[in-house]
């Protein structure tokens, strides 16, 4: 069984640019939750998908924005990049939204803005 | 709101010994609570977690974890250290289903050989 897949693993933007990263959950998940990691702030909630739909938020600027397909899989934006994007975003799926189901997460992409 | 703090960034043990790795949380209601693994280069992978059942949860890799709401904490030990342990460990709290999860700053485990 496929794990979560997260691409690209590495990219390297430069400021003022955008970026769009993707994930693919595991098969038959149709939730799948986005997480900003970084050194200074650790796993910070960027926001969850579920049915297509936006569930919840976090507390990240409008810069950061997100979609789900029909098929589950989702992707991330992030408009003008600023040097403190700099970190690993992580997607993790889950079988439903609830979180007493626990989530799988991906390997990452790590993003650095130059 | 709720949060979780992790006490110590970092804990070191020696190859054998007990792994004792503390979680207390804040949450005006009943929490659902995790613990998490991240390897380096990987993402988080699910451990353990208490979603009302027994209070002793068994976790994968001989972890488990003890759920006491009047100090409400949830500490992770394991009775024996493996070099393998070495890793940073999450502890997370969400309060309701469909809630997101909030994770603690982590807690950095190295084992000494």
């Amino acid at each position: 069984k496929a794990g979560v897949t997260q691409t690209p693993r590495y990219l390297i933007k430069t400021r003022g640019q955008q970026v769009t990263l993707s994930c693919s959950p595991i098969s038959g998940h149709r939730s799948v939750s986005w997480y900003q990691q970084t050194p200074g702030q650790g796993l910070q909630f960027l926001f969850e998908y579920f049915s297509e739909t936006q569930r919840n938020k976090g507390n990240f600027p409008g810069r950061f924005s997100g979609r789900q397909f029909s098929n589950s899989r989702s992707e991330m934006n992030v408009s003008t990049l600023e040097l403190g994007d700099s970190a690993l975003y992580l997607c993790a799926s889950s079988l439903e939204i609830g979180t007493n189901y626990g989530y799988t997460f991906g390997s990452g992409t790590r993003l650095t803005v130059v | 709101a709720q949060s979780v703090t992790q006490l110590g960034s970092h804990v070191s043990v020696s190859e054998g010994a007990l792994v004792l790795l503390r979680c207390n949380y804040s949450s005006s209601v009943p929490p659902y609570l995790f613990w998490y693994v991240q390897y380096p280069n990987q993402g988080l992978q699910l451990l353990l977690k208490y979603t009302s059942a027994a209070t002793l949860v068994k976790g994968i890799n001989g972890f488990e974890a003890e759920f006491k709401k009047s100090e409400t904490s949830f500490h992770l030990t394991k009775p024996s250290a493996h070099m393998s342990d070495a890793a940073e460990y999450f502890c997370a709290v969400s309060r309701v289903l469909s809630d997101k999860v909030i994770f603690g700053p982590g807690t950095s485990l190295s084992v000494i050989p």
